[in-house]
């Protein structure tokens, strides 16, 4: 089946520990995000990626560190830094022009205690 | 500023009744697309239509219809003989044909249909 695949679902973590969420696609998109969704805020954009190798970041990328090595993965990796890491992470990618949706991965949903 | 706003938090309809979702945006581009997307439980936003900014053809499609006015710069989704299944968060976005490929969401009204 093609789609976007991110694990673990729910992830618990110490503050102070860097933790990476995981996102991986067999739908040969090219461009890649990931976005933060916080009760009553929406979604914010963490980092995109257009291409392998690249990547930029969005409107709330502090805290938060990316890759993208291959086409099919885009991991975002949470850092001690990031102030308020508890959230729920989605993942989205997106096939040729900006004008094409996004799909969407199933979430991560992250617990910093 | 470019800013979608949803100005409906929390929407509670009972089952069969009729309901509409509002979405304004603003942007001074004259070539923007707009979506909506349904977010259910389960948490995976799932896509639901596209309107380019040059379309401002009503779309209906089984129980959803998309209402799009340049004139007042809304979006707005009616969802018409509302069931149990349609209780889910309901998000409005804007993208560009060029910039930074980032698309802009609004906050999301949740919708609750009651049986």
């Amino acid at each position: 089946d093609g789609g976007i695949t991110q694990s673990p679902k729910y992830l618990f973590r110490k503050e102070g520990q860097n933790v990476t969420l995981s996102c991986e696609q067999n739908l040969n998109h090219d461009a890649m995000y990931w976005y933060r969704q916080d009760p009553g805020q929406g979604l914010r954009l963490i980092y995109y990626s257009q291409i392998v190798n690249d990547f930029q970041k969005g409107d709330i990328a502090e805290g938060y560190s990316v890759s993208r090595e291959k086409k099919e993965s885009f991991p975002l990796t949470v850092t001690s830094a990031q102030k308020n890491p508890t959230a729920f992470y989605l993942c989205a990618t997106r096939l040729g022009t900006v004008n094409s949706p996004l799909h969407f991965g199933n979430g991560t949903r992250l617990t910093v205690t | 500023a470019q800013k979608v706003t949803q100005a409906q938090t929390e929407i509670s309809v009972v089952e069969k009744e009729d309901v509409t979702l509002d979405c304004v945006y603003e942007t001074r581009d004259t070539t923007y697309y707009l979506f909506w997307y349904k977010q259910p439980p389960s948490g995976e936003l799932v896509f639901l239509i596209r309107r380019n900014s040059f379309d401002e053809q009503n779309e209906i499609s089984g129980r959803y219809s998309w209402n799009f006015q340049k004139s007042t710069s809304s979006f707005n989704f009616t969802i018409t003989a509302s069931q149990v299944v349609d209780s889910a968060v309901y998000f409005c976005a804007l993208s560009f044909p060029s910039g930074t490929y980032k698309y802009i969401f609004g906050t999301g009204t949740r919708l609750k249909v009651l049986a």
